[in-house]
């Protein structure tokens, strides 16, 4: 089955600064790739998704890239604000066969400081 | 407001009680899950249902038995409950095909005494 790494578990900028969290994942066939904050509280939130047939898409601040060959996927946070701070997770799956039983990675805990 | 939403939002039980916690979704989504985040914050999917269909099911001890009456709501209850299942139970919901990811509940924390 998937197994999703990812890296580093906590990490603190300084609020301007760029964010960027690394995710490996196991299973070729997986083809969509979320990524979820969660706030302290609060059930986790998608903020940002990408297919297999797609390398980089970029929503305001936040961007994620994937490279397929290497099963690799990051997520890119420029301009970081203190409303940054929460747990991020990463999530692969494959949409097709399996059931949409999404996988995801142990979390990041983002400190973003004033 | 459209939403997932679960009750109760907090649950204090003693060891070999039996409780139930329910989820509904207005959002017309086809498929519901339950996943349990523990103290480190993992999530862990635990079962999925897809128009009323069990259709994931994880290994997860059979005291732990999800209900589905309907596409818009799926219940879960627990049989005699272990400190161990002291956990943060989250309730989700998407279109078959993850069209637009999960929308997640704001979760259960079960605290077993």
């Amino acid at each position: 089955g998937e197994n999703v790494e990812q890296h580093p578990s906590t990490l603190s900028v300084q609020e301007g600064d760029s964010a960027v969290i690394k995710c490996t994942y196991s299973d070729s066939a997986s083809n969509y790739f979320p990524w979820y904050k969660q706030e302290l509280g609060k059930g986790p939130q998608l903020i940002i998704d990408i297919r297999s047939n797609v390398g980089e898409k970029k929503d305001q601040r936040i961007a994620v890239t994937l490279n397929k060959t290497a099963k690799h996927f990051s997520l890119h946070i420029t301009e970081t604000q203190p409303e940054d701070s929460a747990v991020y997770f990463c999530a692969a799956t494959d949409v097709e066969t399996s059931y949409d039983k999404v996988i995801f990675g142990p979390g990041t805990s983002l400190s973003v400081i004033p | 407001d459209t939403a997932v939403s679960q009750t109760p939002k907090y649950l204090v039980t003693q060891m070999g009680n039996d409780k139930s916690i329910k989820c509904e979704q207005n959002l017309g989504h086809d498929t519901m899950y339950w996943y349990k985040q523990d103290s480190k914050k993992f999530l862990k999917i635990m079962f999925s249902y897809n128009n009323k269909e069990l259709i994931i099911n994880e290994t997860v001890p059979n005291r732990f038995s999800p209900k589905s009456p309907d596409k818009a709501h799926l219940n879960l209850h627990i049989n005699s409950l272990e400190l161990g299942d002291s956990a943060v139970y989250f309730c989700a919901s998407s279109h078959r095909g993850q069209i637009y990811g999960y929308t997640f509940g704001s979760g259960t924390r079960l605290t077993v005494v």
